[in-house]
């Protein structure tokens, strides 16, 4: 079974420009999220997903920063325009059963690194 | 608010040798806990997970850790370490969304 994957492993950007992360989680999880840890941080909740419906965006830092799931599948989080600020590693992860979250294991794709200059 | 705390950013170890990562947390109710690892160029990968019941949780790799509540920690043990374990670690609480505590990493010395 696949794993959740995340594209592209890393991103160099220019302040201002936008950037544009994938995430494809595991078959069949109806729950994903976004966590970012920026350097020398704590890994950090952004949002949660429950099928194509955002659930919790709480944690997203501010408007410019925007997750879409498309049909309850893959799930893009765009920064634009993006800031030196949002440099950091953006997990991925999903997980299965939406009737107990609290217990259910997330399993993380392998990050995608954002750098911006 | 739930919050975890990692009181050791980085720990040496000898290959062989005992390992204990240290993890506090605070929640209110009944915390749902866990360890993830996090090796070179790798996503975070789950080690065990606390529910309720036992409170001493076997996971995979050899590791195990202790719930206390009394205490509010949920430490992590190894007791015969491999290079191999030379990573990150992460504690962290659940309330469906994870938080983390800052992570320690672990070096490990031939």
């Amino acid at each position: 079974e696949a794993g959740v994957t995340q594209f592209p492993s890393h991103s160099v950007i220019e302040k201002g420009q936008t950037v544009t992360l994938r995430c494809d989680p595991i078959s069949g999880h109806d729950n994903l999220y976004w966590y970012r840890r920026v350097m020398g941080k704590e890994i950090k909740f952004l949002l949660h997903f429950v099928k194509e419906s955002k659930q919790d965006e709480s944690g997203m830092p501010n408007n410019r920063f925007l997750a879409e799931r498309t049909g309850g599948t893959y799930s893009t989080l765009k920064v634009q325009p993006a800031e030196l600020e949002d440099s950091g590693v953006y997990f991925c992860a999903s997980s299965q059963d939406v009737t107990r979250p609290r217990a259910e294991t997330q399993y993380f794709g392998p990050g995608t690194r954002l750098l911006v200059l | 608010a739930q919050s975890v705390t990692q009181p050791d950013i980085h720990i040496t170890v000898s290959e062989g040798a005992s390992l204990e990562l240290r993890c506090n947390y605070s929640y209110g109710a009944t915390p749902y806990l866990f360890w993830y690892v996090q090796s070179p160029g790798q996503g975070l990968q789950l080690l065990l997970k606390y529910f309720s019941g036992d409170t001493l949780v076997q996971g995979i790799k050899g590791f195990e850790a202790e719930f206390k509540r009394s205490q509010s920690s949920f430490n992590l043990r190894k007791p015969s370490v491999h290079w191999s374990d030379a990573a990150e670690y992460f504690c962290a609480v659940a309330d469906y969304k994870l938080s983390f505590g800052a992570g320690t990493t672990v070096t490990v010395r031939a």
